[in-house]
């Protein structure tokens, strides 16, 4: 049972425009949250976390925004550059930090 | 220290085989964890050391899996008598525990059973 899901596959935007990456999660006792970018080849690189006390966390061009009501999360990229072309994934835990669960990825592509 | 390392990136064997996969975390973590990912899915989780201590262990490891993390620095991920459905990258993270929860991972071992 995936409880942790990324139901855009891929995405594609233009340089310098905002790109929106979704996740949802079904399980209520999530509370802490982590966004990964993968590139080919390499394991996935943190980028980002939030809790569940904030529903907003910035750091950079990177927003990740909490809902805690509709279990769902989302990583704002402002503005979007070539480089941030990869897989993102989301990742969710309960407060212990002991397992992670990942959404399936979401294909980033920026076009110039 | 330049991050979570694994050795090695690529192996391949024949099922049947025993493989042996190594993970030195960050020098300063305390906490070092094992993900497999197929192609398509994220990192599923299989297991996590606390210091040397295994702590948890998914239903996804069988008794052909075993890890250990001796003196709590290094670990290992053995796979006895592999199988073509053992083909995966097999991820290790680390995580400095009561810090935080971010997890940093290394650049995977990638296992091809023929």
């Amino acid at each position: 049972d995936q409880q942790v899901k990324q139901n855009s596959p891929s995405l594609s935007v233009q340089e310098g425009r905002i790109s929106i990456l979704n996740c949802d999660y079904t399980n209520s006792m999530f509370d802490y949250f982590l966004w990964y970018k993968k590139y080919p080849a390499e394991g996935p690189t943190f980028l980002i976390s939030i809790s569940s006390i904030k529903d907003k966390n910035e750091d950079g061009r990177f927003t990740v925004f909490l809902n805690k009501s509709a279990k769902h999360l989302s990583l704002h990229i402002v503005p979007s550059q070539p480089g941030d072309s990869a897989v993102y994934f989301c990742a969710a835990s309960a407060r212990t930090g002991n397992q992670f669960y990942f959404g399936t990825g979401t294909s980033l592509t920026v076009i110039p | 220290d330049t991050g979570v390392s694994q050795d090695p990136r690529h192996k391949i064997t024949k099922r049947g085989q025993n493989v042996t996969f190594r993970c030195d975390p960050i020098s300063e973590h305390n906490r070092l964890y094992w993900y497999r990912q197929t192609l398509g899915q994220g990192p599923e989780f299989l297991t996590y050391f606390q210091n040397e201590a295994q702590l948890e262990k998914s239903r996804l490891l069988s008794d052909r899996f075993s890890a250990e993390r001796p003196k709590g620095s290094f670990s290992t991920l053995e796979i006895q008598r592999t199988e073509q459905g053992d083909s995966a990258m097999y991820l290790c993270a680390s995580s400095l525990f009561g810090d935080s929860y971010e997890q940093y991972f290394g650049p995977g071992t990638r296992l091809t059973v023929t």
